[in-house]
Parts: structure tokens; sequence; C-alpha cells
């Protein structure tokens, strides 16, 4: 167990619709991160928070939005959602954010779009 | 510039065998190589990292081999086993602020 949670586990939804996923850092770390991996793509960084603050950008659509709350947790959202946003979803977390540090990722929320 | 290629893309092994797995990379900024491993149903988790100053780190069965000059890093599991079946990312970065960009990951099977 990595210490952090994402929920819901799994989320089924039809296309044009708008979902949100939630993320709970490890106790201490201040950094998020969330990932899209699908089969032909790999893991494809979204986007990164520090202590609330967006650190970096990846290749996040504008649909795709997210935040940092003041007690650390993060919520991916996802709107006007199409087929191909089916996916797992996967938030990490780390320390300082440094690109050194471990991510320690959670167990990942599946996404399916129909 | 930013991209980490990964191959192969699956890899069967028997058991007792070495898994070898490389990455290449371009950015010579890299200095962080982290390899992660994901089983079925789970997020990744950090397995073994090396810095450019080692050519070699070793933990357990698994190495990491590096070669600044080529811009290559790869994963070596010894004696492989059936419990070792998962993907595999290596990922790089230059240690500071900028994410780290994931290989797309190899899938390993060890086979009995």
């Amino acid at each position: 167990d990595s210490g952090v949670t994402q929920t819901p586990k799994h989320l089924i939804t039809a296309t044009g619709q708008r979902v949100t996923l939630r993320c709970s850092p490890r106790s201490g770390d201040l950094s998020v991160y969330w990932y899209q991996q699908s089969l032909d793509q790999g893991l494809q960084f979204l986007i990164q928070y520090y202590n609330g603050e967006e650190r970096a950008k990846g290749n996040i659509l504008e649909r795709f939005s997210a935040q940092q709350f003041p007690d650390l947790h993060s919520e991916l959202n996802l709107s006007s959602l199409e087929l191909g946003d089916s996916a797992l979803y996967f938030c990490a977390s780390s320390v300082t954010g440094l690109s050194s540090e471990t991510q320690y990722f959670g167990p990942g929320t599946r996404l399916l779009v129909l | 510039q930013q991209q980490v290629k990964q191959s192969p893309q699956s890899l069967i092994v028997q058991k007792g065998g070495i898994s070898i797995i490389n990455c290449a990379y371009e950015n010579t900024a890299f200095d962080y190589f982290p390899w992660y491993q994901q089983f079925p149903g789970k997020g990744p988790a950090l397995l073994i990292a090396i810095r450019p100053d080692v050519s070699e780190k070793k933990e357990g069965r698994f190495t990491i081999s590096f070669n600044k000059s080529a811009k290559q890093f790869s994963l070596h599991i010894m004696d492989s086993q059936p419990g070792d079946s998962a993907t595999y990312f290596c990922a790089a970065s230059d240690s500071g602020n900028t994410p780290l960009v994931f290989g797309k990951g190899t899938r390993l099977s060890v086979i009995a």
C-alpha cells in the first residue's frame, strides 16, 4: 500500500458527461501528479501541483482541469467526455515535487466512457 | 528531446533466465533514471534508480546499467521469477522541477 488513495476505483459514464476523480496524497507529501495510462500510450503525465499551486503541465486536454485543495487532496475534472478518454487515471504524490524524488502512485481510477 | 524510448514492448523469459529491458534518451540534461514496476491492477512503484555518476547499480536481482556516452540505460533482472511478471517503465528527468518522462513500458512475462 503506497499510502495514496484514489476514488472511485471504477467509473462508467457516457460521452459528453463530466466526472471528477479524487486523490489523497501520502501524509506529509506536498506534491500531487496526475497521469493517464492507456494501452498504446503508456504513462502520460497530465499535471502536477505543489502545495496548492500548479507546478507543471503535460499533455492535458483543455477539457480536463485539476486543482489541489488546502488539505492537499486533489481532484481531476474531465468534461465533455469522449470514447478516447477511457483509460486508467493515476495520481501520485511526493514530498517536495522535485523530479528526482520517489513518486508514490495510487491504485488508479479506471474510467470507461460509453 | 524529451522522449525516452523503451524496448522491447513485450518480453517472455524462462524462469531462471535474464530479462533485459533497454531505454534510450536524447536530453543530455537528464541526470536521474528510475525504473518503475507495475503489477496488474496496481499503480507503478519505484524499483530502482541510478544517477550518471555510476555506470551500474545493483539491488538484489535487479541491476541498472548506464552508458552516458550512448545515452542508454538498461534494467537486468537476474534469475527471473514468475513473480517478476509485470510491466516495467523506465523514466528520466533533470532532477529539478521538470516532470519525469516515462518510456512506454515493457510487459514482462516469466514462464515456468
